[in-house]
């Protein structure tokens, strides 16, 4: 099976923006979550979709919003860019049948969004 | 809880010696631990995981312990090599609402100097 993609792998925008990622789901999985990397906070869980609903979300400001497609497909929009939006982030998915807690996430390459 | 406490932050060792990362957990609930490795500039990769009916579990060079009264797991990689510097992230999924939550451990940059 093919595996997780993000597009762009790449963005630089300015302060005040908003971006838009996307990550495709490996063929079969439903759940997708979004996660943000710095160097000092680690990886911090946004939110997670699941069939087109947000099932989970982390604590992050409402400038932070995501959705999922019918074709399990996921997209992360951050409006109002900080300079401290400024992160890797990263996307896993999962077949997100597993209600105990025991599914295996599997990740994107990423997408490094840089605010100037 | 949410927590997940992950030791050390930093591990420098020669090749040829063992590594052990250790990772702490709150949630009782907790029945699967997964870890990845993160190379520079990469995704995190999944390298081995344990489910709670097991004590350990080894792939080669890699095995990974769980303590489920103690609420600890750790990775142990033996006969290290430079190929095994990366950052290291535990992960603990547990049962949330019929789903799951995710929480990461903060990682352990390894470095395995020749």
């Amino acid at each position: 099976k093919a595996g997780v993609t993000q597009t762009p792998r790449y963005l630089i925008k300015t302060r005040g923006q908003q971006v838009t990622l996307s990550c495709s789901p490996i063929s079969g999985h439903r759940s997708v979550s979004w996660y943000q990397q710095t160097p000092g906070q680690g990886l911090q869980f946004l939110f997670e979709y699941f069939s087109e609903t947000q099932r989970n979300k982390g604590n992050f400001p409402g400038r932070f919003s995501g959705r999922q497609f019918s074709n399990s497909r996921s997209e992360m929009n951050v409006s109002t860019l900080e300079l401290g939006d400024s992160a890797l982030y990263l996307c896993a998915s999962s077949p997100g049948l597993a209600g105990g807690g025991t599914d295996t996430q599997y990740f994107g390459p990423g997408t490094r969004l840089t605010v100037l | 809880g949410e927590n997940v406490e992950q030791h050390p932050s930093t591990l420098s060792v020669q090749e040829g010696d063992s590594a052990v990362i250790k990772c702490t957990y709150s949630d009782s609930a907790s029945n699967y631990f997964p870890w990845y490795k993160q190379e520079l500039g990469k995704r995190p990769q999944l390298i081995i995981d344990i489910r709670s009916n097991v004590g350990e579990k080894k792939d080669q060079r890699i095995a990974v312990t769980l303590n489920k009264t103690a609420k600890h797991f750790s990775l142990h990689i033996t006969e290290t090599q430079p190929e095994d510097s990366a950052v290291y992230f535990c992960a603990n999924p547990r049962p949330s609402g019929g789903y799951q939550k995710v929480t990461f451990g903060t990682g352990t940059k390894l470095q395995v100097i020749p």
